[in-house]
Protein backbone atom coordinates (compact mmCIF):
# COMPACT_ATOMS: atom_id res chain seq x y z
CA UNK A 1 0.00 0.00 0.00
CA UNK A 2 1.03 3.63 -0.64
CA UNK A 3 2.00 5.78 2.38
CA UNK A 4 1.38 9.29 2.28
CA UNK A 5 3.27 11.37 -0.78
CA UNK A 6 4.66 14.49 -0.17
CA UNK A 7 6.71 16.38 -2.63
CA UNK A 8 8.92 17.99 -3.57
CA UNK A 9 10.96 16.36 -0.87
CA UNK A 10 13.62 19.25 -1.11
CA UNK A 11 13.15 22.87 -1.85
CA UNK A 12 15.41 25.87 -1.72
CA UNK A 13 14.13 29.22 -2.78
CA UNK A 14 14.38 32.72 -2.16
CA UNK A 15 13.41 35.19 0.58
CA UNK A 16 9.57 36.39 -1.24
CA UNK A 17 9.23 33.98 -3.42
CA UNK A 18 5.93 31.61 -3.12
CA UNK A 19 6.35 28.65 -2.16
CA UNK A 20 3.33 25.39 -2.76
CA UNK A 21 4.07 21.58 -0.52
CA UNK A 22 1.96 19.00 -2.11
CA UNK A 23 0.17 15.77 -0.17
CA UNK A 24 -1.50 12.79 -0.80
CA UNK A 25 -2.90 11.17 2.04
CA UNK A 26 -3.78 7.47 2.07
CA UNK A 27 -6.98 6.62 0.48
CA UNK A 28 -9.46 6.13 2.96
CA UNK A 29 -7.90 8.25 5.53
CA UNK A 30 -10.36 10.97 6.47
CA UNK A 31 -8.32 13.15 8.62
CA UNK A 32 -5.32 15.16 6.85
CA UNK A 33 -2.60 17.11 8.88
CA UNK A 34 0.08 19.54 8.05
CA UNK A 35 3.28 19.69 10.85
CA UNK A 36 6.36 21.87 10.98
CA UNK A 37 9.19 20.07 12.53
CA UNK A 38 12.36 23.03 13.36
CA UNK A 39 15.29 22.20 16.13
CA UNK A 40 14.12 24.87 18.12
CA UNK A 41 10.21 24.25 18.32
CA UNK A 42 9.87 20.36 17.61
CA UNK A 43 6.74 19.28 15.60
CA UNK A 44 3.87 21.75 15.63
CA UNK A 45 0.50 21.15 14.26
CA UNK A 46 -0.41 23.79 11.82
CA UNK A 47 -3.84 22.89 10.28
CA UNK A 48 -5.84 19.78 10.18
CA UNK A 49 -8.88 18.48 8.06
CA UNK A 50 -11.93 16.35 7.98
CA UNK A 51 -13.61 14.84 4.90
CA UNK A 52 -11.55 17.77 3.39
CA UNK A 53 -12.87 20.47 5.56
CA UNK A 54 -10.43 22.64 7.61
CA UNK A 55 -11.34 21.68 11.60
CA UNK A 56 -8.25 23.70 13.28
CA UNK A 57 -6.18 25.94 11.90
CA UNK A 58 -5.02 27.67 15.00
CA UNK A 59 -1.20 26.22 14.69
CA UNK A 60 -1.06 28.19 11.32
CA UNK A 61 1.73 30.64 12.28
CA UNK A 62 0.12 34.32 10.43
CA UNK A 63 -1.71 34.91 6.94
CA UNK A 64 1.38 34.08 4.75
CA UNK A 65 0.56 30.61 5.59
CA UNK A 66 -3.19 28.74 3.81
CA UNK A 67 -3.30 25.21 3.08
CA UNK A 68 -6.56 23.76 1.10
CA UNK A 69 -7.76 20.38 0.24
CA UNK A 70 -9.80 20.64 -2.99
CA UNK A 71 -10.42 17.05 -2.86
CA UNK A 72 -10.22 13.48 -0.69
CA UNK A 73 -6.77 12.76 -2.26
CA UNK A 74 -4.94 16.34 -2.20
CA UNK A 75 -3.72 18.96 -0.06
CA UNK A 76 -1.55 22.26 -0.62
CA UNK A 77 0.29 23.91 2.17
CA UNK A 78 1.36 27.43 0.38
CA UNK A 79 3.44 30.16 1.91
CA UNK A 80 3.14 33.44 0.37
CA UNK A 81 5.82 35.28 0.38
CA UNK A 82 8.23 32.93 2.04
CA UNK A 83 10.59 34.28 4.68
CA UNK A 84 14.01 32.46 5.91
CA UNK A 85 12.37 31.42 9.17
CA UNK A 86 9.87 29.66 7.11
CA UNK A 87 12.85 27.29 6.63
CA UNK A 88 12.09 23.72 8.28
CA UNK A 89 10.71 20.18 7.40
CA UNK A 90 7.33 20.46 6.58
CA UNK A 91 5.41 16.66 7.29
CA UNK A 92 1.84 15.62 6.49
CA UNK A 93 -0.05 13.01 8.01
CA UNK A 94 -3.40 11.07 7.49
CA UNK A 95 -5.53 8.89 9.61
CA UNK A 96 -8.70 7.27 9.78
CA UNK A 97 -9.83 8.87 13.08
CA UNK A 98 -8.65 11.78 15.06
CA UNK A 99 -7.59 10.19 17.97
CA UNK A 100 -6.37 7.00 15.89
CA UNK A 101 -2.72 6.61 14.99
CA UNK A 102 -1.17 9.01 12.13
CA UNK A 103 0.69 7.85 9.47
CA UNK A 104 3.44 10.69 8.17
CA UNK A 105 5.30 10.98 4.84
CA UNK A 106 8.92 11.62 4.31
CA UNK A 107 8.16 15.67 4.53
CA UNK A 108 9.35 18.23 2.33
CA UNK A 109 12.56 19.92 3.47
CA UNK A 110 12.40 23.88 3.11
CA UNK A 111 14.94 26.30 3.24
CA UNK A 112 14.48 30.30 2.29
CA UNK A 113 17.48 31.60 1.47
CA UNK B 1 3.71 24.80 25.71
CA UNK B 2 4.27 21.45 23.96
CA UNK B 3 1.83 19.19 25.74
CA UNK B 4 4.74 16.44 26.09
CA UNK B 5 8.47 16.68 27.31
CA UNK B 6 10.56 13.72 27.81
CA UNK B 7 13.92 12.59 29.55
CA UNK B 8 16.37 12.13 28.51
CA UNK B 9 17.29 13.86 25.91
CA UNK B 10 20.02 11.75 24.46
CA UNK B 11 20.55 8.39 25.45
CA UNK B 12 23.45 6.15 24.42
CA UNK B 13 23.42 2.16 25.15
CA UNK B 14 24.89 -1.10 23.68
CA UNK B 15 23.45 -3.13 21.50
CA UNK B 16 21.76 -5.77 23.43
CA UNK B 17 20.74 -3.71 26.27
CA UNK B 18 17.32 -2.31 27.65
CA UNK B 19 16.05 1.40 26.89
CA UNK B 20 13.63 3.29 28.62
CA UNK B 21 12.38 6.96 27.74
CA UNK B 22 10.05 8.89 29.79
CA UNK B 23 7.41 11.43 29.04
CA UNK B 24 5.93 13.75 31.42
CA UNK B 25 2.28 15.76 29.55
CA UNK B 26 0.26 18.25 31.58
CA UNK B 27 -3.39 18.16 30.80
CA UNK B 28 -6.73 15.29 30.14
CA UNK B 29 -5.62 12.63 27.77
CA UNK B 30 -7.83 10.68 25.38
CA UNK B 31 -4.73 8.33 24.45
CA UNK B 32 -1.09 8.65 24.52
CA UNK B 33 1.11 7.51 21.38
CA UNK B 34 4.88 6.38 20.58
CA UNK B 35 6.47 7.60 17.40
CA UNK B 36 9.92 6.53 15.64
CA UNK B 37 11.64 9.03 13.53
CA UNK B 38 14.88 7.35 11.21
CA UNK B 39 17.24 10.46 10.53
CA UNK B 40 15.67 12.12 7.22
CA UNK B 41 12.78 10.48 7.38
CA UNK B 42 8.53 10.72 8.76
CA UNK B 43 7.74 9.61 11.80
CA UNK B 44 5.92 6.19 12.06
CA UNK B 45 3.61 4.80 15.06
CA UNK B 46 4.83 2.21 17.43
CA UNK B 47 1.98 1.94 19.95
CA UNK B 48 -0.62 3.48 21.67
CA UNK B 49 -2.21 3.55 24.66
CA UNK B 50 -5.58 4.32 26.06
CA UNK B 51 -6.22 6.62 29.26
CA UNK B 52 -7.91 3.77 31.06
CA UNK B 53 -4.67 1.17 29.91
CA UNK B 54 -2.06 0.95 32.48
CA UNK B 55 0.57 -1.03 30.38
CA UNK B 56 0.91 -2.11 26.83
CA UNK B 57 3.45 -4.55 25.13
CA UNK B 58 4.13 -4.89 21.36
CA UNK B 59 6.67 -7.01 20.46
CA UNK B 60 10.11 -5.61 22.20
CA UNK B 61 7.93 -2.58 23.26
CA UNK B 62 6.48 -2.04 26.87
CA UNK B 63 4.75 0.93 27.25
CA UNK B 64 3.14 2.15 30.95
CA UNK B 65 0.95 4.82 31.78
CA UNK B 66 0.23 6.52 35.03
CA UNK B 67 -2.21 9.06 34.23
CA UNK B 68 -2.15 9.95 38.07
CA UNK B 69 1.09 11.27 37.51
CA UNK B 70 0.63 12.18 33.92
CA UNK B 71 3.55 9.98 32.62
CA UNK B 72 4.35 7.79 30.27
CA UNK B 73 7.54 5.60 29.48
CA UNK B 74 8.87 3.71 26.74
CA UNK B 75 11.11 0.38 27.13
CA UNK B 76 12.88 -1.34 24.13
CA UNK B 77 14.11 -4.66 25.11
CA UNK B 78 17.37 -6.52 24.16
CA UNK B 79 18.02 -3.23 21.64
CA UNK B 80 19.09 -3.10 18.53
CA UNK B 81 21.22 -1.29 16.09
CA UNK B 82 18.34 -0.74 13.99
CA UNK B 83 16.88 0.56 17.07
CA UNK B 84 19.02 3.64 16.78
CA UNK B 85 16.17 7.15 16.04
CA UNK B 86 14.53 9.58 17.72
CA UNK B 87 11.30 7.92 19.74
CA UNK B 88 8.40 11.06 20.34
CA UNK B 89 5.67 10.63 22.74
CA UNK B 90 2.39 12.35 21.27
CA UNK B 91 -0.63 13.08 23.41
CA UNK B 92 -4.05 13.19 21.59
CA UNK B 93 -6.41 15.78 24.21
CA UNK B 94 -9.77 17.29 23.41
CA UNK B 95 -8.99 21.66 22.38
CA UNK B 96 -11.39 24.18 21.73
CA UNK B 97 -10.94 23.42 17.96
CA UNK B 98 -10.94 19.22 18.23
CA UNK B 99 -9.10 16.32 18.74
CA UNK B 100 -5.68 17.25 18.59
CA UNK B 101 -1.82 14.98 18.95
CA UNK B 102 0.61 17.25 20.45
CA UNK B 103 4.17 16.11 20.04
CA UNK B 104 6.89 15.94 23.13
CA UNK B 105 10.56 17.03 22.64
CA UNK B 106 12.06 13.55 21.55
CA UNK B 107 14.63 11.26 22.73
CA UNK B 108 17.33 10.80 20.50
CA UNK B 109 18.67 6.84 21.08
CA UNK B 110 21.65 5.79 19.78
CA UNK B 111 22.59 2.07 20.10
CA UNK B 112 25.98 0.88 19.67
CA UNK B 113 27.38 -2.35 18.35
Amino acid sequence: DAGVIQSPRHEVTEMGQEVTLRCKPISGHDYLFWYRQTMMRGLELLIYFNNNVPIDDSGMPEDRFSAKMPNASFSTLKIQPSEPRDSAVYFCASSSQVNQPQHFGDGTRLSIL
Amino acid sequence: SQQGEEDPQALSIQEGENATMNCSYKTSINNLQWYRQNSGRGLVHLILIRSNEREKHSGRLRVTLDTSKKSSSLLITASRAADTASYFCATNHRTGGGNKLTFGTGTQLKVEL
